[in-house]
């Protein structure tokens, strides 16, 4: 298994402001993730964390807004650069202790969330 | 691709049964299950993967066609804790890294 820890937890933050996310792990896992998840709404993953290398970014995300890193295989931060309104939600890292070739036989653990507000 | 999922709600009350569906439109390998209540991080219930083995630790079944794409989870004799969200998970690449991508949800209340 794995226990996620976030920071912040909360914070309300000005437009035109960056914050950034720390995802703490307490064992050492293969992937990690960063999602965006609007109240009410689906799981959004805006990239993989890859250790030591640029992380992989899906569609409608780019490194410049969400600049990523991850220095090990136990630590991963996610930076929301010069937010608007629009960046308001919860952004939950996840990690998958094991992956097997072409299927994942191991759980998916999400981390308790960073509620973002932005005004 | 993200998975289909139906219905996008289900209103019960305790003791009925419940089915929740998902779909892809590409091969899969395995699908993921998960609960998320108000306010909390997703929850694992249950993988299933290619070739029939299943894996969970409630009392809550699934089921997997591969030739259909598609995946059942089952909640029988439903409780009031069973209330949330339920979301399936899919790989989403086609043969690199996984890509865990997520159905749009299936809110599940349960009444007394």
């Amino acid at each position: 298994s794995a226990v996620i820890s976030q920071k912040p937890s909360r914070d309300i933050c000005q437009r035109g402001t960056s914050l950034t996310i720390q995802c703490q792990v307490d064992s050492q896992v293969t992937m990690m993730f960063w999602y965006r998840q609007q109240p009410g709404q689906s799981l959004t993953l805006i990239a993989t964390a890859n250790q030591g290398s640029e992380a992989t970014y899906e569609s409608g995300f780019v490194i410049d807004k969400f600049p990523i890193s991850r220095p090990n295989l136990t630590f991963s931060t996610l930076t929301v650069s010069n937010m608007s309104p629009e960046d308001s939600s919860i952004y939950l890292c996840s990690v998958i202790p094991r992956i097997g070739s072409k299927t994942s036989t191991d759980t998916q653990y999400f981390g308790p969330g960073t509620r973002l507000t932005v005004l | 691709q993200q998975p289909v999922q139906s219905p996008q709600a289900v209103i019960l009350r305790e003791g009925e049964d419940a089915v929740i569906n998902c779909s892809s439109s590409k091969a899969l390998y395995s699908v993921h299950w998960y609960r998320q209540k108000h306010g909390e991080a997703p929850v694992f219930l249950m993988i299933l993967l290619k070739g029939g083995e299943q894996k969970g630790h409630e009392k809550i079944s699934a089921s997997f066609n591969e030739k259909k794409q598609q995946s059942s989870l089952y909640l029988t004799a439903s409780q009031l804790s069973y209330s949330g969200t339920y979301f399936c998970g899919t790989d989403r690449s086609t043969g690199g890294s996984y890509i865990p991508t997520f159905g749009r949800g299936t809110s599940l209340i349960v009444h007394p």
